[in-house]
């Protein structure tokens, strides 16, 4: 079954405390994305992964980066996470050409 | 600057009644997707379109690039159909497929 796996679902974490989403798939997908969702904003794109080590900022960079060692692997890291971190982030791949993009079931963080 | 403008921001339906959902695009955009953000926050795949008409059962999609618009209908509206619709579009391969801010849609006995 392919699929996109997000990990954790909920995480709490304090101000100042360092945070990492892990996000897999297993369809040799290249391209992979982080995206958070916020009430009343749909999804905002924080960072594309074309391949490994091959990362580029999406529209709301500030505050994150990201990890791309393997191709089934993407990890969005949050040093000092602050309050206004506080969303569900969404981890997508898609394959080549015309293709459908797969998002995982995301990850519900608080930042208090 | 905004891309995907969503249309309208919330709709409600009575059960077996129908409507269309509209995403226009500020810029010519090579294909779009559409999704289904159900109650626990899961986003399904409903179509995703280069061009032309889509349909599966009680929905059909559209999408018209040279105009920069795409729509989705919805017939026969179900309760389960409720939740918040959302279309993303991207302007090329390299390019991330950008959100519009949703269509909440409530379906009523």
């Amino acid at each position: 079954d392919m699929k996109v796996t997000q990990m954790p679902r909920y995480l709490i974490k304090r101000m100042g405390e360092n945070v990492l989403l892990e996000c897999g798939q297993d369809m040799s997908h290249e391209t992979m994305y982080w995206y958070r969702q916020d009430p009343g904003l749909g999804l905002q794109l924080i960072y594309i992964s074309y391949d490994v080590d091959s990362n580029s900022e999406g529209d709301i960079p500030k505050g994150y980066r990201v990890s791309r060692k393997k191709r089934e692997h993407f990890s969005l890291i949050l040093d000092s996470a602050k309050t206004n971190q506080t969303s569900v982030y969404f981890c997508a791949s898609r394959g080549q050409g015309f293709s459908d993009y797969t998002f995982g079931s995301g990850t519900r963080l608080l930042v208090i | 600057g905004d891309q995907v403008e969503q249309s309208p921001s919330a709709l409600s339906l009575h059960e077996g009644t129908g409507s269309a959902l509209r995403c226009n695009f500020t810029t010519t955009m090579r294909a779009v997707q559409w999704f289904q953000q159900n109650s626990r926050g899961s986003l399904i795949n409903l179509f995703y379109l280069a061009s032309g008409t889509k349909e599966n059962g009680r929905l059909k999609s559209t999408f018209n690039s040279k105009e920069s618009y795409s729509t989705l209908h919805i017939r026969d509206a179900q309760l389960e159909d409720s939740g918040t619709y959302f279309c993303a579009a991207e302007r090329n391969n390299n390019n991330a497929p950008r959100f519009g801010a949703g269509t909440k849609l409530s379906v009523k006995p």
